[in-house]
C-alpha cells in the first residue's frame, strides 16, 4: 500500500553500525508502530507513538530507538547493530477516531541483514 | 492478557479444495480480531476483521472467519483454494478494552497451494 512506505527496502550492514529506518505515511494517522518480523515467530512490537510528543516501549525495545519527527513520518535507529537483529521490519499506522476495531495499515517491509 | 495460537505452522491444499487455518485466541476483555495475509516479498494486508456485529466475517477473495466465543477460535475458511492463495497468514487479537490498541499476532500459517 503506497500510503505508507518505507526505505530503504532492503540493507545490508556490518555488525556495531548505526543504521536508521525510516516510514513515511501519507494516511494523516496519529498512530504508528515499528515491529520487526522474524521466520517463525510472527511480529513483535518495538515502539509505538500515538502522536509526536508521544513515544512508548514496545515489547522488545531494547537496541533500538525511535524518533517521531512529524505526524507523517516515525524513524526507527539501531544504534550499534548485532546479527540478531536480522530481519524484516514494518512500520505501521492506525486512526484510533470512535472505532475500537481500526486495523493497522503497513508498509512494504524493510529488510535488515548484519553481518 | 492476550494472546494468539495458530495451531499449523503449515497447510498444504491441492487447488479448488477448502481451505482451514485454525486460530485460537485468548483475552481478558471483549476481543477484536483479525486475520492479515503476508503475500511473498509483499506487506501484510487486511483479510478481514472480527467487529462483534456478526460472529460470520466475510473478508476478501472468498475468505470468512467464524467468531466462537465458546471455543476462544477465529478460524479461517475458504470454499475453493486458488493457486495466489499461496502465502503467510496471521491471526491478530487487539484488547477492545485497552486504549494502547496494541496488536497480538499469532506466529504465522504458512498456506501452500498445489496445482
Amino acid at each position: 500500500d503506497a500510503d505508507v512506505t518505507q526505505t530503504p527496502r532492503n540493507r545490508i550492514t556490518k555488525t556495531g553500525k548505526r543504521i536508521m529506518l525510516e516510514c513515511s505515511q501519507t494516511k494523516g494517522h496519529d498512530r504508528m508502530y515499528w515491529y520487526r518480523q522474524d521466520p517463525g515467530l510472527g511480529l513483535r512490537l518495538i515502539y509505538y507513538s500515538f502522536d509526536v510528543k508521544d513515544i512508548n516501549k514496545g515489547e522488545i525495545s531494547d537496541g533500538y530507538s525511535v524518533s517521531r519527527q512529524a505526524q507523517a513520518k516515525f524513524s526507527l535507529s539501531l544504534e550499534s547493530a548485532i546479527p540478531n537483529q536480522t530481519a524484516l521490519y514494518f512500520c505501521a499506522t492506525s486512526d484510533p477516531g470512535t472505532d475500537s476495531y481500526n486495523e493497522q495499515f503497513f508498509g512494504p517491509g524493510t529488510r535488515l541483514t548484519v553481518l | 492478557a492476550q494472546s494468539v495460537t495458530q495451531l499449523d505452522s503449515h497447510v498444504s491444499v491441492s487447488e479448488g479444495t477448502p481451505v482451514l487455518l485454525r486460530c485460537n485466541y485468548s483475552s481478558s476483555y471483549s476481543p477484536s480480531l483479525f486475520w492479515y495475509v503476508q503475500h511473498p516479498n509483499k506487506g501484510l494486508q487486511l483479510l478481514l476483521k472480527y467487529t462483534s456485529a456478526a460472529t460470520l466475517v466475510k473478508g476478501i477473495n472468498g475468505f470468512e472467519a467464524e467468531f466462537k466465543k465458546s471455543e476462544t477460535s477465529f478460524h479461517l475458511t475458504k470454499p475453493s483454494a486458488h493457486m495466489s492463495d499461496a502465502a503467510e497468514y496471521f491471526c491478530v487479537v487487539r484488547d477492545r478494552g485497552s486504549t494502547l490498541g496494541r496488536l497480538y499476532f499469532g506466529r504465522g500459517t504458512q498456506l501452500t497451494v498445489w496445482p
